[in-house]
């Protein structure tokens, strides 16, 4: 099973909106509409920010939302904040198994 | 509160196995399923397998199939991720995490470094 691919950086300024994507296939993003995304902080384990392309958990701020358009999803971050910086990671089911995205490393100017 | 507690950090020798241990607490063991995810230093995270706390068999990623084995003991609310024929490329932080039941990850341990070196 091959990692789904997202950029590996991005940046943005405080106070702008940037989009991460995440592109799969047919059989793990564009088959399920069970993609999530996660936020890791270095040294910490990962933490949930977006289940089922676009539920957010409680305490997990509306800054942040999902979509996903065929084969690839996405994750928004709108009124970037400093502690927005961190690694994100999406993650996709695929029948009987899952499968995580390389990573995008988001750094705010 | 939902708590994953895992066992302490390793250093093993290329071809030894490693046993890594997740105590969960604050929520009924045998209601979700639990997942073990990797992460190489300065790498991405690779997922490796879930296991049912009730019974029946885990599914295991294919890339780790006949060198992982995963299992978990109720009496303690204790699942247990074990690894064999350990190479250098294993050397990664394990976590275990725990099903949402929504097709993701919603609780995580915090995580044990696992170091393969001769």
């Amino acid at each position: 099973q091959s990692a789904l691919t997202q950029p590996a950086s991005m940046s943005g300024s405080p106070g702008q909106s940037i989009t991460i994507s995440c592109t799969g296939t047919s059989s793990d993003v564009g088959g399920y509409n069970y993609v999530s995304w996660y936020q890791q902080h270095p040294g910490k384990a990962p933490q949930l920010m977006i289940y089922d392309v676009t539920n957010r958990p409680s305490g997990v701020s509306n800054r942040f939302s999902g979509s996903k358009s065929g084969n690839t999803a996405s994750l928004t971050i709108s009124g970037l904040q400093a502690e927005d910086e961190a690694d994100y990671y999406c993650s996709s089911y695929t029948t009987t198994t899952w499968v995580f995205g390389g990573g995008t490393k988001l750094t705010v100017l | 509160q939902v708590q994953l507690v895992q066992s302490g950090a390793e250093v093993k020798k290329p071809g030894a196995s490693v046993k890594v241990s997740c105590k969960a607490s604050g929520y009924t063991f045998t209601s979700y399923h639990m997942h073990w995810v990797r992460q190489a230093p300065g790498q991405g995270l690779e997922w490796m397998g879930i296991i049912n706390p009730s019974g029946g068999s885990p599914t295991y990623a294919q890339k780790l199939q006949g060198r992982v084995t995963m299992t978990r003991d109720t009496s303690t609310s204790t699942v247990y991720m074990e690894l064999s024929s350990l190479r250098s490329e294993d050397t990664a932080v394990y976590y275990c995490a725990r099903d949402s039941r929504r097709w993701s990850f919603d609780y995580w341990g915090q995580g044990a470094l696992v170091t393969v070196s001769s």
